[in-house]
């Protein structure tokens, strides 16, 4: 079953402006990843926060966690068109040898 | 860089035809994964393996057997394809939990039964 789903399913920005996307899970963790997809290709890794960290940055990349209210949020700054693609947050669960995968966000940068 | 390939990007089969999609990763992984992945219902988990020999059923196994002979290598086999199996498939590898912790992928078979 999956765990992680992600609000909303769908957004839509224009390029410059910061698209926020959110995950949330029902059992306890030991980190969460965030994977992107290019239409038609395979899943790409982009950032990883364990159950102990609350936030995390990467280049244009702000990866927040409360694990008290089992979420997750992901931001990207200053979006650009090549931001296109579908977003997927990942659990990798307490006691679990494999990751749960959310459905996704797809998101659309327009230029 | 870790690269997983995958056999096809595209391939076409008919009702009824066995079916392998073969996928090798280059980093020694233990584990390794066979995922399907179609609108609206996100990546869903097929089988994984967790060392040579060794198998796992995930979460929709019924229809799909796997082979792990060698670690670098996983294949998912269609006993006999039907048009529901459609789909893209993906396969991924990540060394165990304690390690990097990071999931590769790679780049998709897109397998249609006709």
């Amino acid at each position: 079953s999956q765990q992680g789903e992600e609000d909303p399913q769908a957004l839509s920005i224009q390029e410059g402006e910061n698209a926020t996307m959110n995950c949330s899970y029902k059992t306890s963790i030991n980190n969460l990843q965030w994977y992107r997809q290019n239409s038609g290709r395979g899943l790409v890794h982009l950032i990883l926060i364990r159950s102990n960290e609350r936030e995390k940055h990467s280049g244009r990349l702000r990866v927040t966690l409360d694990t008290s209210k089992k979420s997750s949020s992901l931001l990207i700054t200053a979006s650009r068109a090549a931001d296109t693609a579908s977003y997927f947050c990942a659990t990798d669960a307490v006691g679990a040898q494999k990751l749960v995968f959310g459905q996704g966000t797809r998101l659309t940068i327009n230029p | 860089d870790v690269k997983v390939t995958q056999s096809s990007r595209y391939l076409v089969k008919r009702t009824g035809e066995k079916v392998f999609l073969e996928c090798v990763q280059d980093m020694d992984h233990e584990n390794m994964f066979w995922y399907r992945q179609d609108p609206g219902l996100g990546l869903r988990l097929i089988y994984f393996s967790y060392d040579v020999k060794m198998k796992e059923k995930g979460d929709i196994p019924e229809g799909y057997s796997v082979s792990r002979e060698k670690k670098e290598r996983f294949s998912l086999i269609l006993e006999s394809a039907s048009t529901n199996q459609t789909s893209m498939y993906l396969c991924a590898s990540r060394a165990p939990s304690g390690g990097t912790d990071t999931q590769y992928f790679g780049p998709g078979t897109r397998l249609t039964v006709l």
